[in-house]
This record gives structure tokens, C-alpha cells and sequence, in this order.
């Protein structure tokens, strides 16, 4: 089945800089990409999805990119603000597994 | 629009108790899903299910079982209650799972405690 690997698990940004954080995904007939974002002690929210057909696609301060053939895709934050601390999950899907996978999450922290 | 409502939010158990959690989702979405959330963990799918009627084993299924008698509702069950069930469960649905739409809508989490 479908793993998903996701890096760093903590990640400290200054106000302002940006942020990267990667995930890796094992079955290549994979074909959705959503990001996921959790404010403390809520639900998790879409924030940004992509398709495989898609390299790139960007929404104002956040964007996310995708590598097929590597099997790797990425969301990028610019600017970052202190709203933006949260924990981040990648997920994968493919049509004939039915499921969604997710990475183990990444904590941001945005610091002053 | 309510969207998807997990019943309770929180519990306590005793080791060997049963329960059932319910999720319930107004968006005539057919495909839910069962996640349990540990420190360090991520997500882990438990059960999930593609239609009424139907269920099936995700990553970390023992010790749960799982219902989906109308479409509209997914019941987790514990029969026995064990310490290492301690999680925040959340329930989720999205529409069919198609190439172009899958986003996930998820309930606002159950904390079970198993004393």
C-alpha cells in the first residue's frame, strides 16, 4: 500500500523567513496531494492540494510542488507569520486504494 | 451545515470497558474514515468505509470495529477497552473518491482516555 514519509517533524522559523517541508510517497499511480494544516487542539483543514497532472500551484503565501518522478512533493510558506505555527500533514491518495495516507506531520514553530 | 460531528468530544474508560463513537457527516459524502492521533504519530487510519454497507481495515484496525448502517453515519467500536487506545480520534469524510476531488472534512475530535 501507500506510504508516506514526511520531514523534518519540527521545524523553528524566524517571522518573516520562509518554510520548506518535504514529503515522499512510495506508490506512483498516487494522484492527489493534499496538505493539511492543525492549529492546536482543532481539527486538521485543507490548506492547499495538488494533482498529478500539476507541477506547481500557489495560493498568496503558501505553494506546493510536485516531482513525480521523484515521488516527492513539497509546501512552501513565504513570509511566514505567527499564525502560521501549526502542525502540517501531507497526504496521499490513489483511486483504487480508496484511502488517504498521511505523513506523520511537521510542527512549525514561528518565532518572534 | 454542520458538516461532520463526532459524539462524545471527550471520555474516560477503565481497561475492559466498551464503547462506540459515532460520526455523523451531512454532506452525503460517501466515503468516511476512522484516524487515531498520538504524539509523534500523525494520522493512522484505523477503518475506513466507501459506501453504506460497506467497511474495510486501514494501517492500525485491532482491538476496533467499525459500522456503517446509513450513509450518513460511521460508528467506531471498542469492545475492550486497553490502555494503548489513549488517543484523539477523529472522524472524516470526503466525496468519492475520484482523480479530481478528495479533500477531507474532518469532525472536531474525540479525547478517550483508558484508565
Amino acid at each position: 500500500g501507500e506510504n508516506v514519509e514526511q520531514h523534518p517533524s519540527t521545524l523553528s522559523v524566524q517571522e518573516g523567513d520562509s518554510a520548506v517541508i518535504k514529503c515522499t510517497y512510495s506508490d506512483s499511480a498516487s494522484n492527489y496531494f493534499p496538505w493539511y494544516k492543525q492549529e492546536l487542539g482543532k481539527r486538521p483543514q485543507l490548506i492547499i492540494d495538488i494533482r498529478s497532472n500539476v507541477g506547481e500551484k500557489k495560493d498568496q503565501r503558501i505553494a506546493v510542488t510536485l516531482n513525480k518522478t521523484a515521488k516527492h512533493f513539497s509546501l512552501h510558506i513565504t513570509e511566514t507569520q505567527p499564525e502560521d505555527s501549526a502542525v502540517y500533514f501531507c497526504a496521499a491518495t490513489l483511486n483504487r486504494d480508496d484511502k488517504i495516507i498521511f505523513g506523520k506531520g511537521t510542527r512549525l514553530h514561528i518565532l518572534p | 451545515n454542520a458538516g461532520v460531528t463526532q459524539t462524545p468530544k471527550f471520555r474516560v474508560l477503565k481497561t475492559g470497558q466498551s464503547m462506540t463513537l459515532l460520526c455523523a457527516q451531512d454532506m452525503n459524502h460517501e466515503y468516511m474514515y476512522w484516524y487515531r492521533q498520538d504524539p509523534g504519530m500523525g494520522l493512522r487510519l484505523i477503518h475506513y468505509s466507501v459506501g453504506e454497507g460497506t467497511t474495510a481495515k486501514g494501517e492500525v484496525p485491532d482491538g476496533y470495529n467499525v459500522s456503517r448502517l446509513k450513509k450518513q453515519n460511521f460508528l467506531l467500536g471498542l469492545e475492550s477497552a486497553a490502555p494503548s487506545q489513549t488517543s484523539v480520534y477523529f472522524c472524516a469524510s470526503s466525496p468519492v473518491s475520484g482523480i479530481w476531488d478528495t479533500e477531507a472534512f474532518f469532525g472536531q475530535g474525540t479525547r478517550l482516555t483508558v484508565v
